[in-house]
């Protein structure tokens, strides 16, 4: 079964850092890219970057409202992707979701990310 | 930076049809947006449902549709069942990113 699995989500003030996780299987981890999209609560999708395959040398590119604040990396020895996020921000609060390939064709379950004192 | 705009909600009878629209303020959307859709039911996770603007996941229903209408992206639903009462999402390829738009809520009555 292709799967995709969030973890990492939590509390964290203002100001604080935060990595989070998506471990894939069911499929060629190392050979997609993987995204990472947010939604506040109550609003729409946001997509917040990708982490391009070994065949594109890992090409990272992000969401203008994120760039230089949060980073993308992967290990495609435990098939799992990372996002960490820096200087968070009340804004910053959302269900953050992982979801592979260009056509984000599979999406993980998300994991709540709350900013707040 | 470019902004997507979706219409933000259509009513549509069961076993009507109804056509969603995607527009780019940069202009007229092509093929080269690599437009893509996705269903959202409320407590869920997104599903793909239409990639490259025409193009079928395995799982996609035969009642979805992509094509380009009018200089934008578009989503058809025929034969809309209860079930496809959903927010729908596209998302572009535009400058290095990729966008969402704003979602439209697909009400069944």
């Amino acid at each position: 079964e292709v799967q995709l699995v969030n973890s990492g989500g939590g509390l964290v003030q203002p100001g604080g850092s935060l990595k989070l996780s998506c471990a894939g299987s069911g499929f060629s981890f190392s050979g997609s890219s993987m995204n990472w999209v947010r939604q506040a609560p109550g609003k729409g999708l946001e997509w917040v970057g990708r982490i391009r395959s070994t065949a594109n040398n890992y090409a990272t590119e992000y969401g203008a409202s994120v760039k230089g604040k949060f980073t993308i990396s992967r290990d495609d020895s435990k098939n799992t992707a990372y996002l960490q996020m820096n200087s968070l921000k009340s804004e910053d609060t959302a269900v953050y979701y992982c979801a592979t390939g260009d056509a984000l064709d599979i999406w993980g379950q998300g994991t709540m990310v709350t900013v707040s004192s | 930076q470019t902004v997507v705009t979706q219409e933000p909600s259509l009513t549509v009878s069961p076993g009507g049809t109804v056509t969603l629209t995607c527009a780019s303020s940069t202009g007229a959307v092509t093929s080269g947006y690599y437009p893509n859709w996705f269903q959202q039911k409320p407590g869920q996770a997104p599903r793909a449902l239409i990639y490259s603007t025409t193009n079928k996941h395995p799982w996609t229903p035969a009642r979805f549709s992509g094509s380009l209408l009018g200089g934008k992206a578009a989503l058809t639903l025929s034969g809309v069942q209860p079930e496809d009462e959903a927010e729908y999402y596209c998302l572009l390829y535009s400058g290095g990113a990729l966008i969402f738009g704003g979602g439209t809520k697909v009400t069944v009555l």
